[in-house]
């Protein structure tokens, strides 16, 4: 069966510091992975996504880049994390075709 | 651009009760529709879908409704319990026109009371 991890759970980091999430996707090949973020009292906005190695789309302008390294492994970072980077970070992956996703447990990230 | 919405941020329920939560989309190449429910600190989990073909689909106390011409989809849950409560999520997407990618509301956050 297919189960996707991500982590860490929860993190604290400094202004200005890197960030680096990992996602990975086990059970499967050649899925569409996504990266959502959900800030405070917000919904599900979404950051990247990847139909395949080395393609990666970005949804909107922002401080953070993301990689597909291999084909189920999803990683999103930032060279300098704001304060506005704060928030709940989700990845997702879908079988190619379409349908409903899978998302994982997702990452408290507080930037203090 | 929101274009799928969810007008009501919370809803309150009594245990046993029907519970409503309704979306509407603005994006007419929208064909594919979905329920996901949400508990703090955990991903989404998928709850119900269906699609544009369809205008109901049920799955034990879950049912959703589409109703196309007026870009409107509902979730009814009946009866509504308390482990019911949670951020339910409505989402959206053209798998004619792309690969599948959602595009979700803004969640509306169900408490159903005992």
């Amino acid at each position: 069966s297919q189960t996707i991890h991500q982590w860490p759970a929860t993190l604290v980091q400094p202004v200005g510091s890197p960030l680096s999430l990992e996602c990975t996707v086990e059970g499967t090949s050649n899925p569409n992975l996504y990266w959502y973020r959900q800030a405070a009292g917000r919904g599900l906005q979404l950051l990247f996504y990847s139909v395949g190695i080395g393609q990666i789309s970005s949804e909107v302008p922002q401080n953070l880049s993301a990689s597909r390294p291999q084909d189920r492994q999803f990683i999103l970072s930032s060279k300098k994390l704001l304060l506005s980077d704060s928030g709940f970070y989700l990845c997702a992956w879908q079988s190619t075709g379409g349908s409903g996703y899978t998302f994982g447990s997702g990452t408290r990230l507080t930037v203090v | 651009d929101q274009q799928v919405k969810q007008n009501s941020p919370s809803l309150s329920v009594q245990e046993g009760r029907i519970s409503i939560l309704n979306c509407d989309y603005t994006n007419s190449m929208f064909d594919y529709f979905l329920w996901y429910k949400k508990y703090p600190a955990e991903g989404p989990t998928f709850l119900i879908s269906i699609s544009s073909i369809k205008d109901k689909n049920e799955d034990g106390r879950f049912t959703v409704f589409l109703n196309k011409s007026a870009k409107h989809l509902s979730l009814h849950i009946v009866p509504s319990q308390p482990g019911d409560s949670a951020v339910y999520f409505c989402a959206a997407s053209a798998l004619t026109t792309s690969y599948g990618k959602l595009t979700f509301g803004q969640g509306t956050i169900l408490t159903v009371h005992p």
